[in-house]
C-alpha cells in the first residue's frame, strides 16, 4: 500500500544539523511533489517545504529559509529534510506529505501522510 | 497568526450537526484557490478528509461535506461520532506568500 515512512529524528543542540529521511512505497515516486510539514507541541500544522516531481524547484516557509534544504532521491525513493542552524523553535514533529497530481493548479493538497519524526531541539 | 483563520474549538452532542468556519482573503480563496480538509486524531497523523472544496475521498464517510463561497469555507459534521473527537485543519495556496497554507486548528468535543 502507499507509505510514507519518516526517520532521523531525534535530540539536537541549538546551532547544529540533523537529516530527515523519508521512504516511500506503493506507488510511482518520480510522479509526485513532496512536502514536509511541522507541528510543534500543542500547535497547529506549519508547511515547511516542498519538492517538484522533479527536484528541479524547490520552496521554502520564511522560518526555515536558508537553514535548510529538501532534496530527493528517486533511485531509492527517499525524500530528504537537511536542516542546518537549528533552533528551538524548530522543534515539532516532522511529516513528509505527498502532494495530489492534477491538472488544476488551484487545487493542490495533500493526498498522504507519514506518521512524522520527532525532532526536539534543546541544550 | 495563521493566514486562514479557524475557530479554536467547537463542540456537540452526538447526533448533532456542527461546522467549522475557515476564513481566507483575496490572495488564497478569493483569487480561486480550492480549500482542503485533512483530520488529526489524537496522536497520529492529518488524515485528507475533503478535497477541491466538496469532494470526500474514498472511505471518508457522507456524514463529512465541505464548501465554499468567495473567501470562506467551512466544513460540516452531521450524526456525530465519539469517534469525530479530533482536531481538524483547513488548507490552501496563497498567492501572495506564494506557498501552502494552513488554518490555525479546530478542535472539535463531541459531549
Amino acid at each position: 500500500q502507499v507509505q510514507l515512512v519518516e526517520s532521523g529524528g531525534g535530540v539536537v543542540q541549538p546551532g547544529r544539523s540533523l537529516r530527515l529521511s523519508c521512504a516511500a512505497s506503493g506507488f510511482t515516486f518520480s510522479n509526485y511533489a513532496l512536502h514536509w510539514v511541522r507541528q510543534a507541541p500543542g500547535k497547529g500544522l506549519e508547511w515547511v517545504a516542498v519538492i517538484s516531481y522533479d527536484g528541479n524547484s524547490q520552496h521554502f516557509a520564511d522560518s526555515v529559509k536558508g537553514r535548510f534544504t529538501i532534496s530527493r532521491d528517486d533511485s531509492k525513493n527517499t525524500l530528504s529534510l537537511q536542516m542546518n542552524s537549528l533552533r528551538v523553535e524548530d522543534t515539532a514533529v516532522y511529516f513528509c506529505a505527498r502532494r495530489s497530481i492534477t491538472t488544476n493548479i488551484a487545487s493542490y493538497y495533500i493526498d498522504v501522510w507519514g506518521k512524522g519524526t520527532t525532532v526536539i531541539v534543546s541544550s | 497568526q495563521s493566514v486562514l483563520t479557524q475557530p479554536p474549538s467547537v463542540s456537540g452532542a452526538p447526533g448533532q450537526r456542527v461546522t467549522i468556519s475557515c476564513t481566507g482573503n483575496s490572495s488564497n480563496f478569493g483569487a480561486g484557490y480550492d480549500v482542503h480538509w485533512y483530520q488529526q486524531l489524537p496522536g497520529a497523523a492529518p488524515k485528507l478528509l475533503i478535497y477541491s472544496n466538496t469532494n470526500r475521498p474514498s472511505g471518508v464517510p457522507d456524514r463529512f461535506s465541505g464548501s465554499k463561497s468567495g473567501t470562506s469555507a467551512s466544513l460540516a459534521i452531521s450524526g456525530l461520532r465519539p469517534e469525530d473527537e479530533a482536531d481538524y485543519y483547513c488548507q490552501s495556496f496563497d498567492t501572495s506568500l506564494r506557498r501552502c497554507v494552513f488554518g490555525g486548528g479546530t478542535k472539535l468535543t463531541v459531549l
